[in-house]
């Protein structure tokens, strides 16, 4: 059974600190891995991984993905209070209509 | 914008009526999906849709139905509502698979409580 875990599931942090929030998976015929942020609404795309060791970046987020050992870093610097949200990993598998399957997700909170 | 629209924000039901819940997306996307959303489980895929008429069951169908008439519009369908089904119902498209870059697309979701 495809699987995403998500750590750690709750985070608060003051504004100005860096976070890091892991992702691992098993799937079978990985075929990407995204990361969503979902504020109070819509889930809202932030990156697609498909290679491994290759950073992806925007602005202050970041993020990489580990195809060797199964998981993926979303990195955020210098946080700011409109940072908090809730960030959603999902890891899609190859063959079918793009199905993914979502981890837990990681609920930010930075504290000013 | 894509834009991904849901007919409502919140909606209160009561145990063993029929609710149907409706997506529109305006982007001509082939695959649309029916997620919940509950505390410490993350979102979890009820059913979806790669073509009209077409549908496939996800991780959780029991107590669900879909439709798909129209390219842009699924609806998801509790035949008889349970307080079990007490949740953030989210819909999402995208274009089908094979595309370099294939993200889904969300709506804002319906809170649905269930009495």
């Amino acid at each position: 059974e495809d699987k995403v875990v998500q750590s750690p599931l709750s985070l608060v942090v003051h504004e100005g600190d860096t976070v890091t929030l892991n992702c691992s998976y098993e799937v079978t015929n990985f075929r990407s891995l995204l990361w969503y942020k979902q504020e109070k609404k819509a889930p809202t795309f932030l990156f697609m991984l498909t290679s491994s060791g290759i950073e992806k970046k925007s602005g202050r987020l970041s993020s990489i993905l580990d195809k060797k050992e199964l998981f993926s870093i979303l990195n955020i610097t210098a946080t700011q209070t409109g940072d908090s949200a809730i960030y959603l990993c999902a890891v899609e598998a190859r063959g079918g209509a793009q199905k993914l399957v979502f981890g837990q997700g990681t609920r930010l909170t930075i504290n000013p | 914008d894509v834009k991904v629209t849901q007919s409502s924000r919140y909606l209160v039901k009561r145990t063993g009526e029929k609710v149907f819940l409706e997506c529109v997306q305006d982007m001509d996307h082939e695959n649309m999906f029916w997620y919940r959303q509950d505390p410490g489980l993350g979102l979890r895929l009820i059913y979806f849709s790669y073509d009209v008429k077409m549908k496939e069951k996800g991780d959780i169908p029991e107590g669900y139905s879909v439709s798909r008439e129209k390219k842009e519009r699924f609806s998801l369908i509790l035949e008889s509502a349970s307080t079990n089904q007490t949740s953030m119902y989210l819909c999402a498209s995208s274009y089908l698979s094979g595309r370099a870059y294939n993200e889904q697309f969300f709506g804002p979701g319906t809170r649905l409580t269930v009495l």
